[in-house]
């Protein structure tokens, strides 16, 4: 069984449509949760940083953490074409940083 | 990319033969890692720099090996490169090993013919 386990996708969405992406988790030292973006061809961007339960906004991004039922959520707002890209969770507890496979995530104008 | 540069960003070269692949950075960052991203598999750590002269393997270690002779630069070296290392190669640096995030560079994508 994988650390991180992640839907591969593809989600396909309607522009303006709410987008939930998940990731489960069995190590409960984890710390630090994170989401990456990546486009096609490029490398990956932080996109969302936290290390406690609850949650995290920053304008049309939402990071959720329930250390309780080892799982983590992004939720994305009015989505819109250019959020179309792979979304990678990531973790650590020892700076060890484990990835989710990514999400393949297509919004359709 | 957070001042990461990675070189070449292409790379086809024929089985048997070595490669280096080169991460350079300006942002003074003790922390570099070398990845291989696989459709299936994810980002995986090749090897990891805690400081000049110091590293460190991870989960995919075996046919790869690493060098820092500089803070700046980190080479990852394919000694004898097999069809199974045809992958795309991100670099990434971090201040801290355990509370700062990784930064990535743009990538490498190398094929072994």
């Amino acid at each position: 069984q994988k650390e991180v386990e992640q839907d591969p996708g593809p989600l396909s969405v309607p522009e303006g449509a709410i987008v939930s992406l998940n990731c489960t988790y069995s190590n409960s030292a984890f710390q630090y949760f994170m989401w990456y973006r990546q486009y096609s061809r490029k490398g990956p961007e932080l996109l969302m940083y936290t290390y406690s339960s609850g949650n995290k906004e920053d304008g049309r991004f939402t990071a959720q953490v329930d250390k309780s039922s080892k799982y983590i959520s992004l939720f994305i707002r009015d989505s819109q074409p250019s959020d179309s890209a792979t979304y990678l969770c990531a973790m650590t507890y020892t700076g060890k940083l484990i990835f989710g496979q990514g999400t393949t995530l297509q919004v359709k104008p | 990319d957070a001042g990461i540069t990675q070189s070449p960003r292409h790379k086809v070269t024929e089985t048997g033969t070595p490669v280096t692949l080169r991460c350079h950075q300006t942002e003074n960052h003790r922390y570099m890692y070398w990845y291989r991203q696989d459709p299936g598999h994810g980002l995986r750590l090749i090897h990891y720099s805690y400081g000049v002269k110091d590293t460190d393997k991870g989960e995919v270690s075996d046919g790869y090996s690493v060098s820092r002779s500089k803070t700046e630069d980190f080479l990852l070296t394919l000694e004898s490169a097999t069809s199974s290392q045809t992958s795309v190669y991100f670099c990434a640096i971090s201040g801290d090993r355990v509370r700062d995030t990784q930064y990535f560079g743009p990538g490498t994508r190398l094929t072994v013919l």
